[in-house]
């Protein structure tokens, strides 16, 4: 089974701390997403990456930035927090196949961040 | 641009019964794959089935099946003989050819489903 583990189940955080999300999957998936939660919203994306070093931007990159130093882990920073970061925050990987397939994102089990 | 729309936040079915989740998606691809995943209140993300555009025949899955309508862009999923373990938020998502090379995924809001005995 693929197991994708996030470091943190909770988090609570100061406003304009620097905040680490870790991420890592045991599944040698290329892909890796993060992603955030919010009611109402859905699921939106925030960054992803295919590779080693290699990131793109997603829906809602703003005052994120992450971090793939090694292919099973991928970490989403944040410079500095702001309440409206307040949100579950849900990793995910997957294979990469270079063609439309049904190979579906694993998910972690979420951290859920508050921001005071 | 892609985008899924989930219409009802909220559901309730009584156990034993069939529920249809509504989504309806858009894209200007041809090719195309719908998802819809399943959320308990312990927050993990399940897998729960897959339907390719080009696909001859609804996906099924055990007790879900996927109600694809290609001309009128919409992929209900189907519960039938509902149990109280069913309740959860369900999100339907879309890869198009685009999002094949990536393997990213957009979500819709999400319906949030109640099983009642």
């Amino acid at each position: 089974d693929v197991k994708v583990t996030q470091s943190s189940r909770y988090l609570v955080k100061r406003t304009g701390e620097k905040v680490f999300l870790e991420c890592v999957q045991d599944m040698d998936h290329e892909n890796m997403f993060w992603y955030r939660q919010d009611p109402g919203l859905g699921l939106r994306l925030i960054y992803f990456s295919y590779d080693v070093k290699m990131k793109e931007k997603g829906d809602i990159p703003e005052g994120y930035s992450v971090s793939r130093e090694k292919k099973e882990r991928f970490s989403l920073i944040l410079e500095s927090a702001s309440t409206n970061q307040t949100s579950m925050y849900l990793c995910a990987s997957s294979l990469r196949v270079l063609k439309l397939n049904n190979s579906p994102l694993h998910f972690g089990n979420g951290t859920r961040l508050t921001v005071t | 641009a892609q985008k899924i729309t989930q219409t009802q936040p909220g559901m309730f079915v009584q156990e034993k019964e069939a529920v249809t989740l509504d989504c309806t998606y858009d894209t200007s691809d041809p090719s195309y794959g719908l998802f819809w995943y399943k959320q308990p209140s312990s927050g993990e993300m399940i897998f729960l089935i897959y339907q390719g555009s080009y696909d001859q025949q609804n996906a099924t899955e055990g007790r879900y099946s996927l109600n694809f309508q290609k001309a009128r862009k919409s992929a209900n999923l189907v519960i039938s003989a509902s149990q109280l373990g069913d309740s959860a938020m369900y999100f339907c998502a879309m890869r198009d050819l685009y999002g094949g090379a990536t393997n990213k995924l957009i979500f819709g809001t999400g319906t949030l489903l109640a099983v009642q005995p």
